[in-house]
């Protein structure tokens, strides 16, 4: 079965500063999708990024982008500029192309400083 | 596009009460999700409709949870009886099966019921 880990249950960032959470996954499949989602207070799961798993290129949106390393299954999200807005839960989270639900990490809580 | 829409936003209940959860997806979407997310944890599904029909009921605890979806739109989630355990935030997910920028869409979510059984 495919799991997902975060390992940071908490991040804190300065203002305007860049930070980084880490999310490693396991699966056996080539073929899957992977996505970061941000949980503000309201509770609504807001989609930030997604990439294809057989895409090389690393996808970016605005001030996020992300590492992804398919040999070490590894996906992280960097925000560059952080904004007091992006103070969040953030979940990684993995979708199998054939199978198609998805499973999400324990999650990283962000914590922004002014 | 108005979003996934779910009802009610908190419930509190006593344990052995039953209870029911509502969503109506955006208009369109083929795919609808339930998932239960336990304070502190990634959510995790229970169900998952194409249309009205079931793809994937693995992880519900069918002897105290059901699911609806009929004509292929709105949904129910029901518990009855309720545990102290099944306190939880209960999320509503729809999806498009029509494709992004050649990459499928992620799912969007309601705001969520937060339960709480005392």
């Amino acid at each position: 079965a495919q799991t997902v880990t975060q390992s940071q249950p908490e991040m804190s960032v300065q203002e305007a500063e860049t930070v980084t959470l880490s999310c490693t996954y396991d699966t056996s499949e080539s073929d899957y999708y992977l996505f970061w989602y941000k949980q503000p207070p309201s509770r609504q799961m807001i989609l930030v990024i997604r990439q294809e798993a057989y895409k090389q290129q690393n996808a970016t949106e605005n001030r996020f982008s992300v590492n992804f390393q398919k040999a070490a299954k590894s996906f992280s999200l960097k925000i560059s500029d952080s904004q007091l807005g992006d103070a969040a839960m953030y979940f990684c989270a993995y979708r199998s192309a054939r199978l198609g639900d998805m499973r999400f990490g324990a999650g990283t809580r962000l914590t922004v400083k002014p | 596009e108005a979003g996934v829409a779910q009802s009610p936003r908190y419930k509190i209940i006593e344990k052995r009460q039953s209870v029911a959860f509502w969503c109506n997806p955006i208009s369109g979407h083929a795919t609808l999700y339930w998932y239960q997310q336990i304070l502190g944890q990634g959510p995790k599904l229970l169900i998952q409709f194409q249309n009205n029909g079931v793809v994937d009921d693995s992880q519900l605890p069918k002897d105290r949870f059901s699911a609806e979806r009929l004509k292929g739109v709105d949904s129910t989630l029901k518990i009855q009886p309720a545990k102290l355990e099944d306190s939880a935030v209960y999320l509503c997910a729809s999806r498009s099966l029509k494709l992004d920028r050649g990459l499928p869409r992620g799912y969007t979510f309601g705001s969520g019921t937060r339960l709480t059984v005392v």
